[in-house]
């Protein structure tokens, strides 16, 4: 069974750093891309960023890119995303979401985390 | 940037059919993704590349897509099935994954 556990998550004052990690199991990890998706409670999905399998390549949503990244260790099978200079705008519910397919990147996510909670306030 | 426009909201009575659509320039061009998210749960794949289901997704579930909009159709709705539901695709012209707003499914 795939199962995906985030962790890191956390209260963290504004212009603070934070890593995320994601542990996986149940598939070989190296041969998917993982994306990070958050939310803010009762609001809608907002994808955050995809690493492919190699952690050749990697994109990020305009509104984190130059102040998170996100990367993986596929011998350890764990995804991460550090997180810096933090707004409160970052607070939201991360999930960490493995594609579907074997292919580079963009496909649908067919397993998904339980979500790790990050709260930017002072 | 690239949108994806859903209804906030679509009600049907037990039984009936549910269509909720996902509007998109040009987006049956490009394959669509459904997911279903119920409060203080995480999102699950209910079909994927516009029409094809994943293990265990009831086929009550079924998508399709064409020109400007894709459809994700619930038929026999049943009172489990009230959820939020988003749909997704990969923007290639950008490299990023676009989200729809959601659409909450009431069963009346």
């Amino acid at each position: 069974e795939m199962q995906l556990l985030e962790s890191g998550g956390g209260f963290i004052e504004p212009g603070g750093s934070l890593r995320l990690s994601c542990g996986a199991s149940g598939f070989t990890f190296s041969r998917h891309a993982m994306s990070w998706v958050r939310q803010v409670p009762g609001k809608g999905l907002e994808w955050v960023s995809v690493i492919t399998g190699s952690g050749a390549l990697t994109y990020y949503a305009d509104s984190v890119k130059g102040r998170f990244t996100i990367s993986r260790d596929n011998s350890k099978d764990i995804l991460y995303l550090q997180m810096n200079s933090l707004t409160a705008e970052d607070t939201a519910i991360y999930y960490c979401a493995k594609d579907r397919d074997t292919l580079a990147y963009g496909d649908s996510f067919d397993s998904w985390g339980q979500g790790t909670q990050v709260t930017v306030s002072s | 940037s690239y949108v994806l426009t859903q209804p906030p909201s679509v009600s049907v009575a037990p039984g009936q059919t549910a269509r909720i659509t996902c509007g998109g320039t040009n987006i049956g061009s490009t394959s669509v993704h459904w997911y279903q998210q119920k409060p203080g749960q995480a999102p699950v794949l209910v079909v994927y590349d516009d029409d094809d289901r994943p293990s265990g997704i009831p086929e009550r579930f079924s998508g399709s897509n064409s020109g400007n909009t894709a459809t994700l159709t619930i038929s026999k709705v049943e009172a489990g099935d009230e959820a939020d539901f988003y749909c997704h695709v990969w923007h290639s012209a950008t490299d990023h994954v676009v989200f729809g707003g959601g659409t909450k499914l009431t069963v009346l």
